[in-house]
């Protein structure tokens, strides 16, 4: 059974258009909610941590929020520089040693 | 500002041979990883380390050995390569939850 589920797999903005994105998971004692920037050829890059409903985060124009079986990302008035993967992941919630991940939601804003 | 360092970057391998990718982090941390990323698929967690000299399974780690002899360094070798083992292979590195990847390895299997 998938742990983290992401919609849309694919996302085309306008430059400034807002949108959100949307992660689902499934693990119960959540101990972590994660979202990380991937773009074409390079490594997941960190963006925020989420450990509780209600919870929010941001930087520039993205704003993540939790609820208690969801995840959202929120883009303010996209760049094109914020064309990218969008990957969300949890935390294994007996060990803690491992990380589950998303397939992602690519993102691309057209100018 | 390294962080982690993947070495080869691309490789091309036959089926049947053998081959041994490199990790190495230099922000001294305990936990490190080795993440297949597949079209479809997402990551997906092939073996991690919680320390020097421990290694411990994830979610796929058939075909696959790991070792990690020095803190900063953590090896994934491939035995015998099979087809179905081309990907791209991330390798982490985790302090206080947050994971920091090199920039993959592109392996093909022919």
């Amino acid at each position: 059974e998938d742990q983290v589920t992401q919609s849309p797999e694919a996302l085309r903005l306008q430059e400034g258009e807002s949108s959100s994105l949307n992660c689902s998971y499934t693990v119960s004692g959540l101990r972590g909610l994660f979202w990380y920037r991937q773009d074409p050829g390079k490594g997941p890059e960190f963006l925020f941590t989420l450990y509780s409903a209600g919870e929010e985060k941001e930087k520039e124009r993205l704003k993540a929020t939790l609820t208690k079986k969801e995840s959202f990302l929120h883009i303010t008035a996209p760049k094109p520089e914020d064309s990218a993967t969008y990957l969300c992941a949890v935390q294994d919630p007996n060990t803690g040693n491992q990380f589950y991940f998303g397939t992602g939601t690519s993102l691309t804003v057209i100018p | 500002n390294a962080g982690v360092t993947q070495t080869p970057k691309f490789r091309v391998l036959k089926t049947g041979q053998s081959m041994t990718l490199l990790c190495a982090q230099d922000m001294n941390h305990e936990y490190m990883y080795w993440y297949r990323q597949d079209p479809g698929m997402g990551l997906r967690l092939i073996h991690y380390s919680v320390g020097e000299g421990t290694t411990a399974k994830g979610e796929v780690p058939d075909g696959y050995n790991v070792s990690r002899l020095k803190k900063q360094n953590f090896l994934l070798g491939l035995e015998s390569a099979a087809p179905s083992q081309t990907s791209v292979y991330f390798c982490a590195s985790s302090y206080r939850q947050k994971l920091f990847f090199g920039s993959g390895t592109q392996l093909s299997v022919l």
